[in-house]
């Protein structure tokens, strides 16, 4: 049964850095690449990045080009998403989720909070 | 690629029939549209995959239909446990992205 993890959530301030992990297990992980997605208090589902299973095609949507970094361990099932200059607009409930064209898994997330 | 969902918010009862509609600003080729069904305090449930594909789980009463830019989500037969926000999905391209979603609720 495939199961997803995030952790690292918290309250920052603008400006401010956090580091998402997202822990993955029931399926061969590194087989797969892992999407992350997130959803402000009461709105939609926004897209945020992408990592493949090679770890070499990463995608981000545009607002935070620049700004997150998704990096992933193999060895530790773990897909991390470093987010810097944080803004007072990323703030969301962060979902990390299994690619299975499209996203067939997530995870329960992790909250985000970026104060002024 | 933006999506737009129409309507907002879909008053109805059980048993009745539902149909969502999803747009999109540009062709999405390769049938790469999906459909998520969310129900308040949980996470989103992938329902309908390449326009017209159910996946594991959900009831046949679900359908997906359209090509292009049009896009439908038909529920035949609402039962108590599908009223709940739906987001259609694109994943033909990247940046991947969201409808911005419909409320099917209790009417």
């Amino acid at each position: 049964q495939v199961h997803l993890v995030e952790s690292g959530g918290g309250v920052v301030q603008s400006g401010g850095s956090l580091r998402l992990s997202c822990v993955a297990s029931g399926f061969p992980f590194s087989a797969y690449g892992i999407h992350w997605v997130r959803q402000a208090p009461g709105k939609g589902l926004e897209w945020v990045a992408f990592i493949n299973y090679a770890g070499i095609n990463k995608y981000y949507l545009d607002s935070v080009k620049g700004r997150f970094t998704l990096s992933r361990d193999d060895s530790k099932n773990t897909v991390y998403l470093q987010m810097d200059r944080l803004r007072t607009e990323d703030t969301a409930l962060y979902y990390c989720a299994k690619d299975g064209n499209p996203i067939d898994s997530w995870g329960q997330g992790t909250l985000v909070a970026v104060s002024s | 690629i933006v999506l737009t969902q129409s309507p907002g918010t879909l008053s109805l009862s059980p048993g009745q029939r539902a149909t969502l509609s999803c747009r999109a600003s540009q062709n999405i080729y390769s049938s790469y549209l999906a459909w998520y069904q969310q129900k308040p305090g949980q996470t989103p449930r992938l329902v309908i995959y390449g326009v017209s594909s159910r996946a594991t789980g959900v009831p046949d009463r679900f359908t997906g239909r359209g090509s292009g830019t049009d896009f439908t989500l038909t529920i035949s037969r609402l039962e108590p446990e599908d009223f709940a926000v739906y987001y259609c999905q694109q994943y033909m391209t990247y940046p991947w992205t969201f409808g911005q979603g419909t409320k099917v609720e209790i009417k």
